[in-house]
């Protein structure tokens, strides 16, 4: 059983430009959070996604988009990157149950921007 | 205030040692608890979840306090492989949607 996969896992770009990031669920699971983990901090929620509609999100500008597929993959687009945007990149996957759930994540996309 | 906030250490302690991490959290919506545990350059793991009757898995205690919006973890006899940081998270459900919440971590270090 594969667990949650990410792509690329390092990524160099320049101010200004563009990234997207791709994540694929754990099986089993139709929902994906997105957070983004500076250095010495821990991840911060970015949004969620669920029947490909992002149903929360957090205290990111809007500079920060996703998407969700039917096939319950997801995508994080970065426009405009500033040297702040440095950082990992964590999805995590979920699937809620009973009122419970738990979520799962992948070993991370690690950008640097220049 | 961080709405969770951890010691962020680092704890150093020897092999064997009993170590205690605290963890409180602002907003009383909180409806999940976990401890994740986080290695160098890795993503977290979650090492085991949190309930109000506290819980135990092997070495590792976890207490959830909700009246004083506290939870702990307790590792006993300490091993080197439990080097690492650990995350206190908490998580509000809103309807379909939830939100984890992260402490910044607290970084163990155990040492021969």
């Amino acid at each position: 059983d594969a667990g949650v996969t990410q792509s690329p896992t390092h990524l160099i770009k320049t101010r200004g430009q563009q990234v997207t990031l791709r994540c694929s669920p754990k099986s089993g699971h139709d929902t994906v959070s997105w957070y983004q983990q500076a250095l010495g901090q821990g991840p911060q929620f970015i949004f969620q996604y669920y029947e490909e509609e992002e149903r929360q999100r957090g205290n990111f500008p809007d500079r920060f988009s996703g998407h969700q597929f039917p096939n319950y993959s997801s995508e994080l687009n970065v426009n405009a990157l500033l040297l702040g945007d440095s950082a990992l990149y964590l999805c995590a996957s979920s699937r809620l149950a009973g009122g419970k759930e738990t979520q799962y994540f992948g070993p991370g996309t690690r950008l640097l921007v220049l | 205030r961080k709405e969770v906030e951890q010691d962020p250490g680092p704890f150093n302690v020897p092999e064997g040692a009993t170590v205690a991490f605290n963890c409180t959290y602002s907003n009383s919506a909180s409806q999940s608890f976990f401890w994740y545990r986080q290695d160098c350059r890795k993503e977290p793991k979650l090492l085991m979840s949190v309930y109000s009757s506290g819980n135990e898995d092997g070495r590792f205690t976890a207490q959830l306090n909700r009246a004083s919006q506290y939870i702990s973890l307790l590792i006993r006899d300490s091993k080197l492989s439990d080097s690492a940081t650990y995350l206190c998270v908490v998580n509000i459900l809103t309807g379909t949607a939830s939100k984890l919440t992260f402490g910044t971590g607290t970084r163990l270090q155990v040492t021969l």
